[in-house]
């Protein structure tokens, strides 16, 4: 069974500072990893889809990475703004045909 | 284009009784999955339906169930409610299968509270 792991649980930055989420998974056999943006009781928004056959993904100030072997994928925020502050959760597709969630890194960036 | 529309917003239900969530997937998505996200359990899958048909279940008893309509629109019941049912209940659509390579885009959540 896929389990997918993010530490930290939460994290407090200064604006401008640049952030970096870990999301690591136990069975390296996965189709894709997304990284998702989820806002207090709110649906969860895509911000970026690496495939397996793919070493990272970039999107405006955003890059994610993935190391499938050593199960480890990062998030890179760059120049945070007080407006990413959410909750940030990584799912793994495996060859279970199933997406396994991490339970998130709350991010808060301050003014 | 319009989003994923998920009905009711908010639910209040008493142990034991049942209650069905829709989903209504962006248009030509022939993809709705549903998950559960609790604060103890995170985001668990409950189940993908694709073209009509079950695709794929995660661990969660039978009284979860589910289907599709020919236009891809998905409902969820759950039967005999208990305490521990209450979630934020989230849909999410694709074009195609959801573990494939595509994009999920989620719904806002039907807030279930059971009492």
């Amino acid at each position: 069974k896929q389990e997918v792991t993010q530490i930290p649980a939460a994290l407090s930055v200064p604006e401008g500072e640049n952030l970096v989420l870990n999301c690591s998974f136990t069975d390296s056999a996965i189709y894709n990893l997304q990284w998702f943006r989820q806002d207090p009781g709110k649906g969860l928004t895509s911000l970026l889809l690496i495939q397996s056959s793919q070493r990272e993904q970039t999107s405006g100030r955003l890059n994610a990475s993935l190391d499938k072997s050593s199960g480890r994928s990062t998030l890179y925020i760059a120049a945070s703004q007080p407006g990413d502050s959410a909750t940030y959760l990584c799912a793994v597709s495996s060859d279970d045909y199933k997406l396994s969630f991490g339970a998130g890194t709350t991010v808060t960036v301050r003014a | 284009k319009a989003g994923v529309t998920q009905t009711p917003r908010y639910l209040i239900k008493t142990r034991g009784q049942q209650v069905t969530l829709s989903c209504s997937p962006i248009s030509g998505h022939r993809s709705v999955s549903w998950y559960q996200q609790t604060p103890g359990q995170g985001l668990q899958f409950l189940f993908e339906y694709f073209s009509e048909t079950q695709r794929n279940k995660g661990n969660f008893p039978g009284r979860f169930s589910g289907r599709q309509f020919s236009n891809s629109r998905s409902e969820m019941n759950v039967s005999t409610l208990e305490l521990g049912d209450s979630a934020l209940y989230l849909c999410a659509s694709s074009s195609g299968q959801a573990w494939a390579n595509e994009k999920l885009f989620f719904g806002s959540g039907t807030q279930l509270s059971v009492l």
